[in-house]
């Protein structure tokens, strides 16, 4: 059974441009949920999508959007790149439609995003 | 404010020292607890979860948890540190209430010397 599979790897963008980075879940998962990591601060979460709705969404400004298919791929967008923007962007897919739930999340290896 | 607290972003052992890992959560509900590993330049992977029952966790790689309510904590704990564990830890929080589906600690640096 093929992980979570984020594309691509590496990115190195320019500040003003945007980008759209994309995670393909593990086959028979229906939530993907988009995290941002950076040293010292962690994993911050910024949204959730299940069944191409947007779920739950963390306290990140509107540049960052995402969107989820038919077919559970997702896609997040990040619009007028600051420098700050710099992080590495990790996707998880669940089973469990709840929020509240033991279910593991399954990462991919991440998208190490770098603007300058 | 439901939180997930780690203690110490790093961590250094000898090879073959005890490994323990800190972790602490505020919520008046117990909630389901999770460790996960990150290698670098990789995502995260499960080392082991609490759900109900046992307040004892085995996971992989020969780590251990042990949930207590009393404490709210949920330390990460391994016998005899290998070269290998070496890696960044954090603890994982699913809340019974609010609306993100796991909420991380800062994470902890383990460095292992030989």
């Amino acid at each position: 059974k093929a992980g979570v599979t984020q594309t691509p790897r590496y990115l190195i963008k320019t500040r003003g441009q945007q980008v759209t980075l994309s995670c393909s879940p593990i086959s028979g998962h229906r939530s993907v949920s988009w995290y941002q990591q950076t040293p010292g601060q962690g994993l911050q979460f910024l949204f959730e999508y299940f069944s191409e709705t947007q779920r739950n969404k963390g306290n990140f400004p509107g540049r960052f959007s995402g969107r989820q298919f038919s077919n559970s791929r997702s896609e997040m967008n990040v619009s007028t790149l600051e420098l700050g923007d710099s992080a590495l962007y990790l996707c998880a897919s669940r089973t469990s439609v709840a929020t509240y739930t033991n279910t593991e999340a399954f990462f991919g290896q991440g998208t190490r995003l770098t603007v300058v | 404010a439901q939180s997930v607290t780690q203690l110490g972003s790093h961590v250094s052992v000898s090879e073959g020292a005890l490994v323990l890992l800190r972790c602490n959560y505020s919520s008046s509900v117990p909630p389901y607890l999770f460790w996960y590993v990150q290698y670098p330049n990789q995502g995260l992977q499960l080392l082991l979860k609490y759900t109900t029952g046992a307040t004892l966790v085995k996971g992989i790689n020969g780590f251990e948890a042990e949930f207590k309510k009393s404490e709210t904590s949920f330390h990460l704990t391994k016998p005899s540190a290998h070269m290998s564990d070496a890696a960044e830890y954090f603890c994982a929080v699913s809340f019974s209430s609010g609306n993100t589906p796991l909420v991380f600690g800062k994470g902890t640096r383990l460095s292992v010397i030989a």
